[in-house]
């Protein structure tokens, strides 16, 4: 069935730092890559996204980037501030809007 | 103005009761989805519906019961609430099935005693 896997579950850097998640997804037929920011207690809040016809997307400190031949995707943020503290979510898709999550990384960015 | 509004925002009810959490987007968005996230931040996609349709329907018990009056609107009715259906459940919409950003609502916590 559909599945996504995300690694870390945990990040801790340091502010200035680069940091990377990375996630592989089961179902060769998504077509859709979003990634997901969720500060505590807050709700989750698109940050970047990437379709399958695009190998790497960038938006100021984060980019994306898409193996659709290993069925990987990874986020990259680069010069990491606090306030980039959260838990990140990967997910992909299929048609018809069905988002399989991966499970989660808590990115801790110390000062 | 708030663009995925859900309420309420806290839910706090005993075991056996009935429940209902609404949700209301004003961004003209045609697809609507219901997320459960549970107590290890697990986001897992519970129902859809594209123009009041039902669109996806995942292995969710039928306690729980989707409504919606019209495309702006997706509601979530829940029947004799179990311990296990504790969770924050997050409201999202998007443009239409083919335009897959979604955007969530605040997301409500249900605890159920």
């Amino acid at each position: 069935g559909e599945n996504v896997e995300q690694h870390p579950s945990t990040l801790s850097v340091q502010e200035g730092d680069s940091a990377v998640i990375k996630c592989t997804y089961s179902d060769s037929a998504s077509n859709y890559f979003p990634w997901y920011k969720q500060e505590l207690g807050k709700r989750p809040q698109l940050i970047i996204d990437i379709r399958s016809n695009v190998g790497e997307k960038k938006d100021q400190r984060i980019a994306v980037t898409l193996n659709k031949t290993a069925k990987h995707f990874s986020l990259h943020i680069t010069e990491t501030q606090p306030e980039d503290s959260a838990v990140y979510f990967c997910a992909a898709t299929l048609l018809g809007g069905k988002l399989i999550f991966g499970q989660g990384t808590e990115l801790s960015v110390k000062p | 103005d708030t663009a995925v509004s859900q309420t309420p925002k806290y839910l706090v009810t005993q075991m056996g009761n009935d429940k209902s959490i609404k949700c209301e987007q004003n961004l003209g968005h045609d697809t609507m989805y219901w997320y459960k996230q549970d107590s290890k931040k697990f986001l897992k996609i519970m129902f859809s519906y594209n123009n009041k349709e039902l669109i996806i329907n995942e292995t969710v018990p039928n306690r729980f019961s989707p409504k919606s009056p019209d495309k702006a609107h997706l509601n979530l009715h829940i029947n004799s609430l179990e311990l296990g259906d504790s969770a924050v459940y997050f409201c999202a919409s998007s443009q239409d099935l083919a335009t897959p950003e979604q955007y969530f609502g605040p997301g409500t916590r249900l605890t159920v005693t």
